[in-house]
């Protein structure tokens, strides 16, 4: 069982450019999200699956896509990143609703 | 939406010593969970707890939901216990988490 696994573990990119989060678990479960934390804040949501083919907008889903077309993985797309999309992405997953959430290790993205 | 307010947002202890964290919440949950990020970013579950005490070795927590609160106490603190300690909730099982803003945690030797 490897759990929640993100990669890349660090990105640069520059204005402009896109790129791809990836989040992928092994442990069959339902749900899975995605968070973003900045310094000074906990973490806000970005995106939410409840299960493949069916995902939901978070607190701050603008610059951001996902799609949910198997169980294990749940990628975070940004579209044209911008420095303020600079943040620690979290990915997280739990087996069904009265379970606890799994989190990944992140992604330190930093956009110049 | 559902707020989440923890308190004291820091805290500074001295090896050895015993802290109670405290999770105020707006609304009535269907999940609470506390977690542990390290200095290293790492988030670790500690605790799934909607309601009821457990306890895991020097840390314990108890949640009363009728009450919207939950209380984590850390006993005979170390060094190692340092970082921010996050609670987080959600509404129904199919909403996701909603997080505070944690309390940041020193504990010097």
């Amino acid at each position: 069982n490897a759990g929640v696994t993100q990669t890349p573990k660090f990105q640069v990119l520059k204005t402009g450019q896109s790129m791809t989060l990836q989040c992928a678990q092994d442990m069959n479960h339902e749900y899975m999200s995605w968070y973003r934390q900045d310094p000074g804040m906990g973490l806000r949501l970005i995106h939410y699956s409840v299960g493949a083919g069916i995902t939901d907008q978070g607190e701050v889903p603008n610059g951001y896509n996902v799609s949910r077309s198997t169980t294990e993985d749940f990628p975070l797309r940004l579209l044209s990143a911008a420095p303020s999309q600079t943040s620690v992405y979290f990915c997280a997953s739990k087996r069904g609703a009265n379970y606890g959430y799994t989190f990944g290790s992140g992604t330190r993205l930093t956009v110049v | 939406g559902i707020q989440v307010e923890q308190s004291p947002p820091d805290l500074i202890l001295q090896e050895g010593a015993n802290s109670t964290l405290r999770c105020n919440f707006s609304d009535s949950v269907n999940n609470l969970q506390w977690f542990h990020q390290n200095p290293w970013g790492q988030l670790i579950n500690l605790f799934y707890i909607p309601s009821g005490t457990k306890q895991n070795g020097r840390l314990s927590a108890t949640t009363v939901a009728t009450e919207r609160y939950s209380l984590l106490y850390i006993s005979s603190s170390q060094t190692t216990d340092s970082g921010v300690y996050f609670c987080a909730v959600d509404l129904s099982g199919n909403t996701p988490l909603v997080f505070g803003k944690g309390t940041r945690l020193s504990v010097i030797a």
